[in-house]
């Protein structure tokens, strides 16, 4: 396993497209969270799952982001009808949720909406 | 008060001195404080982990936590050039133990 993989790796999209982002976490961590990270800011918490179950969501999410977790395995991150401020690195990480609880990220996924 | 709070920045150190970067955040509770390194345009890279109070030390990177004063700080020794990056400081914060990240603290190593 050779840690967590993101893709697309960069996507470009007009505005009021949707897209969909794949997050596939290291092998046995059972958590697995979804930021959103512009310039010059700490990456932004938007969900996060344990196993299949998203534990919770950012209230500072319009109702156009929804993420899935089918399984407890691989994510989905959807962003519908894109507007020019979705532009950001969106990044992916996952951990264990007992012992070593220390999260990891995957290379993230560059979004800009033109 | 933000929930995790860093020093802005920008730091800058001469090469070979002691960088230090602070981070205080907001829940009492929180037991788990992390470290990351960012390098413009890639993805965090955890750096280091500490849960106790007191000093963790892993190379020349040095952990310290003060949980009476909700308080984790980094101490990078003999600076390198190659040190210079953003570095975050994230917790899990509340009963989802939710990790939240700090703004980040740009670095700059002057050779």
């Amino acid at each position: 396993d050779t840690g967590v993989s993101q893709d697309p790796r960069h996507k470009i999209t007009k505005r009021g497209q949707n897209v969909t982002f794949r997050c596939d976490p290291i092998s046995e961590h059972n958590r697995l969270y979804w930021y959103r990270q512009t310039l010059g800011q700490g990456p932004e918490f938007l969900t996060y799952f344990q196993n299949e179950a998203q534990l919770e969501k950012s209230r500072l999410l319009s109702d156009r982001f929804s993420a899935e977790r089918p399984k407890g395995s691989f994510s989905t991150l959807e962003i519908q009808r894109t507007e020019q401020g979705d532009s950001a690195m969106y990044l992916c990480a996952s951990s264990l949720s007992t012992g070593r609880t220390e999260a990891f990220f995957g290379q993230g996924t560059r979004l800009t909406v033109v | 008060q933000k929930e995790v709070e860093q020093n802005s920045g920008p730091l800058s150190v001469p090469e070979g001195a002691i960088a230090s970067l602070n981070c205080t955040y907001s829940d009492r509770g929180s037991q788990s404080f992390f470290w990351y390194r960012q390098y413009s345009g890639k993805s965090p890279e955890l750096i280091m982990s500490i849960y106790s109070n007191g000093d963790k030390e892993d190379g020349r990177f040095t952990a310290q936590l003060n949980k009476a004063s909700q308080y984790v700080s980094l101490l990078i020794r003999d600076s390198q050039p190659s040190d210079s990056a953003t570095y975050l400081c994230a917790v899990f914060l509340g009963s989802n133990y939710k990790l939240t990240f700090g703004k980040g603290t740009l670095l700059t190593v002057n050779p």
